[in-house]
């Protein structure tokens, strides 16, 4: 069984166009990630929910709405696409664990590349 | 202070061979080092992780070597194969914001 799914796995749209992503753990985790990946791998944190509560929002166009219903599922949404935002988007998760104790451990799903024609 | 400055960029190495991947950082209050393992096409995947209270961890093939003082850590990759040529990130994080700090990744190749 996929720990962390996301989907669409590949998604191709044209510029200003509005879609949205995907993502499910079933691990019990009570903390969810979005992750861009850049072409040069760069791995820049976008987001995270702790029990559906937003933590993390970094510095993120407001083009960018994550939504999370419930602390299984965080989905992100995107609108008016620019050419910029073409990079592969990974959802991950964690158990937050301890308190004042980092873990850091995240399970990553598999990716989504956005192409932005 | 947040950075975590990886190095090198790329690496080669033969099969067989000894693998090193090199992260200093800045923030004395990161207590905790992941190193990251992605291959293409799949997200990163923890692979060792250490606490700067121990100056090194091994499993298997994989040790991290950490250097307190210097606000170095390191992995070394024993007897490398064909299978770990992969991207590979370190980071650091803090016990209070529980942010990962992610270095800018290496892409190992190790040739047969």
């Amino acid at each position: 069984d996929t720990a962390v799914s996301q989907t669409p796995k590949y998604l191709v749209t044209q510029m200003g166009n509005d879609k949205s992503i995907k993502c499910e753990q079933n691990l019990g985790h009570d903390t969810m990630y979005w992750y861009k990946q850049d072409s040069k791998k760069f791995l820049k944190i976008m987001f995270s929910y702790n029990n559906k509560e937003l933590i993390i929002n970094e510095t993120v166009p407001n083009r960018f709405s994550p939504k999370s219903p419930d602390k299984a599922h965080l989905n992100l949404h995107i609108n008016s696409l620019e050419l910029g935002d073409s990079a592969v988007y990974f959802c991950a998760s964690s158990h937050e664990g301890l308190a004042g104790v980092a873990s850091g451990e995240l399970f990553f799903g598999e990716g989504s590349r956005l192409t932005v024609l | 202070q947040q950075q975590v400055k990886q190095s090198p960029q790329s690496l080669i190495v033969q099969k067989g061979g000894i693998s090193i991947i090199n992260c200093a950082y800045e923030n004395t209050a990161f207590d905790y080092f992941p190193w990251y393992q992605q291959f293409p096409g799949k997200g990163p995947a923890l692979l060792i992780a250490i606490r700067p209270d121990v100056s090194e961890k091994k499993e298997g093939r994989f040790t991290i070597s950490f250097n307190k003082s210097a606000k170095q850590f390191s992995l070394h990759i024993m007897d490398s194969q064909p299978g770990d040529s992969a991207t590979y990130f370190c980071a650091g994080e803090t016990s209070r914001n529980r942010k990962l700090i992610w270095g800018l990744g290496t892409s190992l190749a190790v040739n047969p």
